[in-house]
């Protein structure tokens, strides 16, 4: 079946720190990966998508590379900011439907 | 281009109330998932509509239940409360289904509390 497991959080980096979110996946056939944000009272963003082997997607700052070998699709960002603060969710699409991690939570001090 | 509108965004029900939640999709979105999240158990699936029809269901019981107009807006209805109903519900829609790019844009949820 499908699952996706992320890194337990909360993650805790001061100001202009290297992020790094550690998402695996499983999956049956050839999975569209994401990675959502939700700062607190909201719904999920989407901050980047990558729909097949190889892709990076990024946006604001973060990137994630779709890595088949290692069923991975890890969120980094080269210098996070106290605005980063939020829960991290990981996902991968099949089915017509999404499954989530469980999310991680970044505190960002400054 | 507006988002997806959930509405209400706060909710407070009784105990073996019922409840109906409204969702409006992205103009031309003619995907609509719902999802439940809670600290516990986290973002679980509970349904998907396309064009009028249940394509899709997660593992939910029966006091769960949804429907899509032919505008695609949609609504989901929650019988019987029970206090471990109290979660924020998540609409996202898509414009052909979350698993095609470019995937789901989201509402920022209704948070109903059951006490």
């Amino acid at each position: 079946g499908n699952s996706v497991t992320q890194m337990e959080g909360p993650v805790t980096l001061s100001e202009e720190a290297f992020l790094t979110i550690n998402c695996t996946y499983t999956a049956t056939g050839y999975p569209s990966l994401f990675w959502y944000v939700q700062y607190p009272g909201e719904g999920l963003q989407l901050l980047l998508k990558a729909t097949k082997a190889d892709d990076k997607g990024s946006n604001k700052g973060f990137e994630a590379t779709y890595r088949k070998e290692t069923t991975s699709f890890h969120l980094e960002k080269g210098s996070v900011q106290v605005s980063d603060s939020a829960v991290y969710f990981c996902a991968l699409s099949g089915f017509n439907k999404f499954y989530f991690g469980s999310g991680t939570k970044l505190n960002v001090k400054p | 281009k507006a988002g997806v509108t959930q509405t209400p965004r706060y909710l407070i029900k009784t105990r073996g109330q019922q409840v109906t939640l409204s969702c409006s999709p992205i103009s031309g979105h003619r995907s609509v998932s719902w999802y439940q999240q809670t600290p516990g158990q986290g973002l679980q699936f509970l349904f998907e509509y396309f064009s009028e029809t249940q394509r899709n269901k997660g593992n939910f019981p029966g006091r769960f239940s949804g429907r899509q107009f032919s505008n695609s807006r949609s609504e989901m209805n929650v019988s019987t409360l029970e206090l471990g109903d109290s979660a924020l519900y998540l609409c996202a829609s898509s414009p052909e289904g979350g698993s095609v790019p470019p995937g789901y844009t989201f509402g920022s949820g209704t948070r109903l509390t059951v006490v």
